[in-house]
């Protein structure tokens, strides 16, 4: 069973901090995705990365795929408490049809 | 586009009570998810239609879960009877060839 390890678990940062998070596993993947659920909501697509080693930014987040196409990590500048939610990282494996969803970091950002 | 809309939003039965969760995908998404979202277990897949045919149900729980797709433009995930586990939010997400997936806003299901 292919897992996606999700770390911090939880994360309450002030507004105006940096923080990383990270999605791992042991599997390979064709292509990864992070998504942003708020509550009360579903998740919202962010970014797909396929080439190992790229890195992909949307404003304050910056998101980088392995280079052996196992993990991912999620970088956010100055955060704002808009960018509070829970962040999902997906992964697709080659020959497959589903992505695999991670447990998941609940990130909480104080004014 | 109006997104992925799910009905209900909210449904709260007794134990034993069937359950049906409905679900438009975006119209020209080709393959369509049921997701269960729980705070234990997080987002598990429990079935995967494409162009309406089933392709992967080995996430259903079990056989008091059944799911249909009779069109492109509607999806019902059915659950009888329904029992306190069952407790969660459902989600239904279409794609088109997985360049993302677009979720609704989902179905907050408790069963009492």
């Amino acid at each position: 069973t292919q897992l996606l390890e999700q770390s911090p678990q939880f994360l309450s940062i002030q507004e105006g901090e940096n923080l990383t998070v990270y999605c791992n596993s042991s599997s390979v993947f064709s292509s990864l995705q992070w998504y942003r659920q708020e509550p009360g909501e579903g998740p919202v697509l962010l970014v797909t990365v396929v080439t190992g080693g790229e890195v992909k930014k949307l404003k304050r987040l910056t998101f980088q795929f392995g280079d052996a196409r196992k993990d991912s990590s999620l970088h956010i500048t100055a955060a704002q408490t808009g960018d509070t939610g829970l962040y999902l990282c997906a992964g697709l494996s080659s020959g497959t049809y589903k992505y695999i969803f991670g447990t998941g970091t609940r990130l909480k950002v104080l004014a | 586009d109006a997104g992925v809309i799910q009905s209900p939003r909210h449904e709260v039965t007794e134990m034993g009570q069937e359950v049906t969760l409905r679900c438009k995908p975006i119209s020209g998404h080709n393959s369509l998810f049921w997701y269960r979202q729980t705070m234990m277990r997080g987002l598990e897949l429990l079935i995967y239609f494409n162009n309406n045919v089933p392709i992967d149900d080995s996430g259903m729980p079990e056989d008091r879960f059944s799911a249909k797709m009779p069109n492109a433009s509607f999806s019902t995930l059915k659950i009888q009877p329904s029992e306190p586990r069952d407790s969660a939010v459902y989600f239904c997400a279409s794609s088109r060839s997985n360049y993302g997936y677009t979720f609704g806003s989902g179905t907050r299901l408790t069963v009492v």
